[in-house]
């Protein structure tokens, strides 16, 4: 059973352009989170999605940022126009979601990088 | 709101030496607790929780935290610290809105082992 998927592993992007994560939760997961964690920082919660919905984006940045976890696919984090300040690792997690306090699996991260 | 606090930027120990790493939390309800670790450049890999029990919990790689209802804390502890234990840890609570599996974490403790 293979873990929470994230690629890339680094993205590299000038000013201005779009960057797209991609996370593909573990089998069995229907609900994913996107975290941000600045250098020497913890982490931030971004959104959180189930299959199709979009449940809670209370730490999406108004503007540039979007999220989605299509039917079929995996979750995608969209940051359109990037600025420097969006260099930061963008982790994924997943869970069943049972509301039990089950323990959230994470990826390995995007490391974004706008130049 | 749930929320944790790491009033620690940074634990240094001998090692060999138990070590402890700090944690109180604000929570409205009952407390779901989470400690997380993370070494460089991964994400963030499960130690332990509390949801309900015992006070003492016992966790990944030897590691145990203390639920202290009393104090609000949940300290993460191991009695004989090892370099390979370097890295930098996470306390979590679980978010009660939505009764999902969301998580807030604390800003995170830098723990240096030294040989």
């Amino acid at each position: 059973n293979a873990g929470v998927m994230q690629n890339p592993r680094h993205l590299v992007r000038r000013r201005g352009q779009e960057a797209r994560l991609r996370c593909s939760p573990m089998k069995g997961h229907s609900h994913v989170y996107w975290y941000r964690q600045l250098p020497e920082e913890g982490l931030k919660f971004m959104v959180y999605l189930q299959k199709e919905n979009i449940i809670d984006e209370s730490g999406m940045p108004k503007e540039r940022f979007s999220a989605e976890f299509p039917k079929e696919g995996p979750s995608i984090l969209r940051i359109q126009q990037v600025v420097r300040g969006d260099s930061a690792a963008y982790f994924c997690a997943s869970s069943p979601d049972t509301g039990r306090g089950e323990k959230l699996f994470f990826g390995s991260g995007t490391q974004l990088s706008v130049l | 709101a749930q929320s944790v606090a790491q009033p620690e930027d940074q634990v240094n120990v001998a090692e060999g030496n138990p070590l402890t790493v700090k944690c109180t939390y604000s929570v409205s309800g009952n407390p779901y607790l989470f400690w997380y670790v993370q070494y460089p450049n991964r994400g963030l890999q499960f130690l332990l929780k509390y949801i309900t029990g015992d006070n003492l919990v016992k966790g990944s790689y030897g590691f145990e935290a203390e639920f202290n209802k009393s104090q609000t804390s949940f300290h993460l502890k191991k009695p004989s610290a090892l370099v390979s234990d370097s890295a930098l840890y996470f306390c979590a609570v679980r978010d009660g809105a939505y009764n999902t599996d969301k998580l807030i974490f604390g800003t995170g403790t830098r723990l240096q082992v030294f040989p």
